[in-house]
């Protein structure tokens, strides 16, 4: 049981460039979470997806796409990348769609630089 | 609405107790703490649902003050192993969404505990 994966771990980007994060769960969920963690900003959500063929902007979405691609992959594109970008990729999964409320698991990251 | 934490950092010697604050502007359901340590992926630490009772496992425990839209974080008898940075994430509306909307989190306490 791996829980959430990413990849890659790292990446360099150069203005102007797009990529696209990989995001898997092999927990079931129904919901997955993109957040961004820049210093001093806490984790900000850009976009979520609460079941399989939706998905919804949070709060920072522009100059990003994704796709829930089945169950267990929601992958986030930029289409073309900004130093703004700069920052470190957070995917999260949860049980969600009911209450109670329920735990968020993350991924390990990963560290966009776009120079 | 990002939620507000304080203080912003913290330095105890080990053995001794803290106290993170959370407070929001608007009404809420739930309220979760994460703890991340450097490099990490952020961990679940516990769930406050509106109307529940303080939780707590170990030394950690919490609160959550509907009146005042608050949760506190209690750690006692600190260990070296609670360093890091402690996240409060709101799950807003008052209303059960299970969290599928995604969080809003805090900036984050940094807690450093010293030998």
């Amino acid at each position: 049981n791996a829980g959430v994966t990413q990849t890659p771990k790292f990446q360099v980007l150069k203005t102007g460039q797009s990529m696209t994060l990989q995001c898997a769960q092999d927990m079931n969920h129904n919901s997955m979470y993109w957040y961004r963690q820049d210093p001093g900003m806490g984790l900000r959500l850009i976009y979520y997806s609460a079941s399989e063929g939706t998905t919804d902007k949070g709060e920072v979405p522009n100059g990003y796409n994704v796709s829930r691609l089945n169950k267990r992959e929601f992958s986030l594109r930029l289409e073309s990348a900004a130093p703004s970008q700069t920052s470190v990729y957070f995917c999260a999964s949860s049980e969600a769609l009911a209450a109670p409320s329920y735990e968020q698991y993350f991924g390990p990251g990963t560290r966009l630089t776009v120079t | 609405q990002q939620p507000v934490q304080s203080p912003q950092a913290v330095i105890l010697r080990e053995g001794e107790d803290a106290v993170i604050n959370c407070s929001s502007s608007k009404a809420l359901y739930s309220v979760h703490w994460y703890r991340q340590k450097h490099g990490e992926a952020p961990v679940f630490l516990m769930i406050l649902l509106k109307g529940g009772e303080q939780k707590g496992h170990d030394k950690i425990s919490a609160s959550f003050n509907e009146k005042k839209q608050q949760s506190s974080l209690y750690l006692t008898a600190s260990q070296l192993s609670y360093s890091g940075t402690y996240f409060c994430g709101t799950e807003g509306g008052g209303a059960p969404g299970g969290g599928a909307d995604g969080l809003t989190f805090g900036k984050g306490t940094h807690l450093i505990i010293q030998p």
